[in-house]
């Protein structure tokens, strides 16, 4: 167990709906990224948060939208969903900030989305 | 951006052989991981080597940070270690963690 907690692990939904991923962070890491797994682009970048606040966007669609809470678990929202959205979704936890080693990043065990 | 490419793509090998994987780098980074992905999609990570050397049991990694490169050596490979192994690295400029393609390993009993 990596101490990074999604949910749901597995989700079968259809084209045109939308989905929210769930993720809590590491006890004591205030950073949490999301990444997108597919078979023909690899692990991309999504966003991340730090705090509450965001810190950096990658490769989101605009149907994608994501947020940080106060307690620090982050919720990822798709939707309008395509085919081409299927995939798996990782959210990974640091701490953030301060010394050498406060970015190394841990893996939850992932989402698996497959839109029919 | 910061190019990653992992080598090889993919690799065979019987139970209890060594292996070398590589990882090059197109520029200065401040963080470089490696990370198992097993069958069932988990992402483990291995080691946090930015620079320098270390080791953890059968496996150990070594970046050479000026000629921006890292190397994962896995040796007396068991079953176990089949899947993909990534290396990711953030540039100094700060930013995203990027991930290289991934190098598939199938270990044979």
């Amino acid at each position: 167990d990596s101490g990074v907690t999604q949910t749901p692990k597995h989700l079968i939904t259809a084209t045109g709906q939308r989905v929210t991923l769930r993720c809590s962070p590491r006890s004591g890491d205030l950073s949490v990224y999301w990444y997108q797994q597919s078979l023909d682009q690899g692990l991309q970048f999504l966003i991340q948060y730090y705090n509450g606040e965001e810190r950096a966007k990658g490769n989101i669609l605009e149907r994608f939208s994501a947020q940080q809470f106060p307690d620090l678990h982050s919720e990822l929202n798709l939707s309008s969903l395509e085919l081409g959205d299927s995939a798996l979704y990782f959210c990974a936890s640091s701490v953030g900030q301060g010394a050498r080693g406060a970015n190394v990043l841990t893996f939850g065990a992932g989402s698996r989305l497959t839109v029919l | 951006g910061i190019q990653v490419e992992q080598s090889p793509p993919d690799l065979i090998l019987q139970e209890g052989a060594n292996s070398t994987l590589r990882c090059n780098f197109s520029d200065s980074v401040n963080n470089l991981q490696w990370f198992h992905q097993n069958p069932w999609g988990q992402l483990i990570n291995l080691f946090y080597i930015p620079s320098g050397t270390k080791q953890n049991g059968r496996l150990s990694a070594t970046t050479v940070a000026t000629e921006r490169y890292s190397l994962l050596y896995i040796s007396s490979s068991q079953t176990t270690d089949s899947g993909v192994y990534f290396c990711a690295v953030r540039g100094n400029q700060g930013g995203k963690l990027i991930f290289g393609q991934g190098t598939e390993l199938s270990v044979k009993p």
